[in-house]
């Protein structure tokens, strides 16, 4: 069983939909949880950044962190073309490699929003 | 410069070539890292660094070497490229290896034939 899990999608909404990504994990030691958006051949860049369990706002983008149940989503409100992206979960806090910490990444949910 | 680049933008490449991966950055960051990413199999760890003088192994270090002279470069080195190391390679950095948040170049594309 892999850390993270991530459906792949594809996903693909309407514009001006509320968009749901999510992703479980099975380490119980992940404090960090972040979410990066990933546009087609370019580089991750970082979205969301969350401590613990709660929520998170920014702008249209909720981040939202359940430790309980091992599982985390960010939503998306008012979609927009323009979040057409890869979106990826990434967690840490769970193992040290040789003092670093080690950030583990989801598979990467492809989204596409239809104007 | 502004944040990472990354060199070159693609390749393709014979394979048992060498070839070296370049990675450059000027926000002054200790910690950097070498990724690659692959459909199906996410982001994964090649090596990284904590700080100019070390590095360290991540998940699939074997057939990859790295170095780190200074705090600007961290170089990726395929000393004999095999098909299988078709990828497209991201370099990251973070303040230190004890933040979690970390920035990503543009990513290089190889192929080895």
């Amino acid at each position: 069983q892999k850390e993270v899990e991530q459906d792949p999608g594809p996903l693909s909404v309407p514009e001006g939909a509320i968009v749901s990504l999510n992703c479980t994990y099975s380490n119980s030691a992940f404090q960090y949880f972040m979410w990066y958006r990933q546009y087609s051949r370019k580089g991750p860049e970082l979205l969301m950044y969350t401590y613990s369990s709660g929520n998170k706002e920014d702008g249209r983008f909720t981040a939202q962190v359940d430790k309980s149940s091992k599982y985390i989503s960010l939503f998306i409100r008012d979609s927009q073309p323009s979040d057409s992206a890869t979106y990826l979960c990434a967690m840490s806090g769970g193992s040290i490699i040789q003092g670093a910490q080690k950030l583990v990444f989801g598979q990467g949910t492809r989204l596409t929003i239809n104007p | 410069i502004a944040g990472i680049t990354q060199a070159p933008t693609s390749q393709i490449l014979a394979a048992g070539r060498r070839m070296t991966l370049r990675c450059t950055q000027d926000m002054r960051h200790n910690a950097m890292y070498w990724y690659r990413q692959d459909l199906g199999l996410g982001l994964r760890l090649i090596h990284y660094s904590n700080t100019a003088g070390t590095t360290g192994k991540g998940e699939v270090p074997d057939g990859y070497s790295v170095s780190r002279a200074n705090t600007d470069d961290f170089p990726l080195t395929l000393a004999s490229a095999v098909p299988s190391q078709t990828s497209v390679y991201f370099c990251a950095t973070s303040l230190d290896t004890s933040t979690d948040t970390q920035y990503f170049g543009p990513g290089t594309r190889l192929t080895v034939l």
